[in-house]
């Protein structure tokens, strides 16, 4: 069975600094990755997405992330945050490209100081 | 475009009655919906998959004949939580597929619906 932990609960960055939010995942064949976005009031959306080929992905709204097969890792960044950047993200992943079959992690909370 | 709407978004209810939650695609036809619940400080846990004019598909663990799902049309699919008790309490959150996408990978999440049970 598939697994994401997201180990920071809770980060605060200000704004215009860098961000990189973590995720480890525990899977044995090939995973499908995911990040999304969960503003209040919202509905979760979709920053970005790994499934093979370059490992490094770029998503919209300026977020890319990286796949590290060897540290079972797929870590969000942005290198400079916005002050809407503020919200719940959320790290998947899952057994093949049906998103809607994911495990997700239980989320990393931003706060974005001014 | 893409648009998922839910309703109620907040719904207080008594213990021992239904409520029905309601998961509309707004702008685009939806063969295939999700139901996930969400709890406090945690992840999405996905309940159930509905298409379109069949019966939904529940996830393991979850109870078929308390969370009662209905995808009747291409727009719209309703979650009912029967003989609610304080323990159903959560945020339920759906999500909808395009009929067109060929991307399994493809969804749109609606804003959720904070369900209370007293």
């Amino acid at each position: 069975a598939q697994s994401v932990t997201q180990p920071d609960i809770h980060i605060t960055v200000s704004e215009g600094a860098s961000l990189e939010l973590r995720c480890n995942y525990s899977y044995g064949a090939t995973p499908y990755l995911f990040w999304y976005v969960q503003s209040p009031g919202q509905g979760l959306q979709l920053l970005l997405k790994y499934f093979s080929g370059d490992t490094l992905v770029q998503g919209i709204k300026g977020f890319e992330a990286e796949f590290k097969r060897s540290q079972s890792s797929f870590n969000l960044r942005k290198p400079s945050v916005h002050w809407s950047d503020a919200a719940e993200y959320f790290c998947a992943v899952g057994a093949d490209t049906n998103a809607g079959k994911s495990t997700f992690g239980d989320g990393t909370t931003l706060t974005v100081k001014p | 475009g893409a648009v998922v709407s839910q309703h109620p978004s907040r719904v207080i209810c008594k213990s021992g009655t239904s409520v029905k939650i309601e998961c509309r695609s707004l702008d685009f036809q939806a063969t295939t919906m999700f139901w996930y619940r969400q709890f406090p400080k945690k992840s999405l846990m996905l309940m159930a998959t509905s298409n379109e004019g069949s019966k939904a598909t529940y996830e393991q663990g979850v109870e078929k004949d308390k969370f009662l799902i209905n995808h009747a049309s291409l727009t719209l699919s309703t979650l009912t939580v029967t003989s609610a008790h304080p323990e159903d309490s959560s945020f339920y959150i759906c999500s909808a597929r395009p009929g067109t996408s060929g991307r399994v990978y493809e969804q749109y999440f609606g804003p959720g619906t904070r369900l209370t049970v007293t």
